[in-house]
């Protein structure tokens, strides 16, 4: 069965950091790229950030750019995200998403979703 | 970076009924690399639809999508009890892959 997994989520004040991981099973990681999603509590979606299956090429939205590293290790099937410099608007919960297409190039739709991480950024 | 709206913002419907929701880009967008989600709550997305048309794997032929450019419609043909959810398109044609606002489905 495919399955992605988060962890790594709670509260913390702004201006801190936090690390996400999210376990892949069930395919071939190596072979997809992933990506992270967000969704602010009764809010929509919002992408956050996507890397190709190898990791060589990573890629950001603008409001994360500069204060997030996305990062996977395909030894151990694992997608990371380091948060820095986070601010109340971070607060959301983080979805581990898997790109639909194969092949590892980032194309940015997704179809196995993991259950999310709820981050809280607040004093 | 590529705005989408989508509309009506709430559909209020009968089971059995068609639904027809709407996702209008700011501009277009390339190689029709739009896709649809359904979200029920508390839970993940689910992808319906991808490259504006293609059904994916697993999901009913009850959902269909079509559109082109910067008009893109995801019909619901026939309204089952578990497809009242929230919708969401999404566009990944561009560097910022960015959502929808949403269309809730609720039971009329």
């Amino acid at each position: 069965e495919v399955q992605l997994l988060e962890s790594g989520g709670g509260l913390v004040q702004p201006g801190g950091s936090l690390r996400l991981s999210c376990a892949a099973s069930g395919f071939t990681f190596s072979s997809y790229a992933m990506s992270w999603v967000r969704q602010a509590p009764g809010k929509g979606l919002e992408w956050v950030s996507g890397i190709s299956g190898s990791g060589g090429s990573t890629y950001y939205a603008d409001s994360v750019k500069g204060r997030f590293t996305i990062s996977r290790d395909n030894s151990k099937n694992t997608l990371y995200l380091q948060m820095n410099s986070l601010r109340a608007e971070d607060t959301a919960v983080y979805y581990c998403a898997k790109d639909y297409a194969g092949s590892g190039w980032f194309r940015g739709a997704f179809d196995i979703w993991g259950q999310g991480t709820m981050v809280t950024v607040s004093s | 970076e590529i705005v989408l709206t989508q509309s009506p913002g709430t559909l209020s419907l009968s089971p059995g009924e068609r639904a027809t929701l709407s996702c209008r880009a700011s501009q277009s967008v390339s190689s029709s690399s739009l896709a649809w989600y359904q979200q029920k709550p508390g839970q993940a997305p689910r992808l319906l639809i991808y490259d504006a048309s293609s059904r994916a794997t697993g999901i009913s032929d009850r959902f269909s999508g079509s559109g082109s450019g910067t008009d893109f419609t995801l019909t619901i043909s026939r309204l089952e009890p578990e497809d009242f959810a929230v919708y969401y398109c999404q566009q990944y044609g561009s560097s910022q892959k960015t959502f929808g606002q949403g269309t809730k489905v609720e039971i009329k």
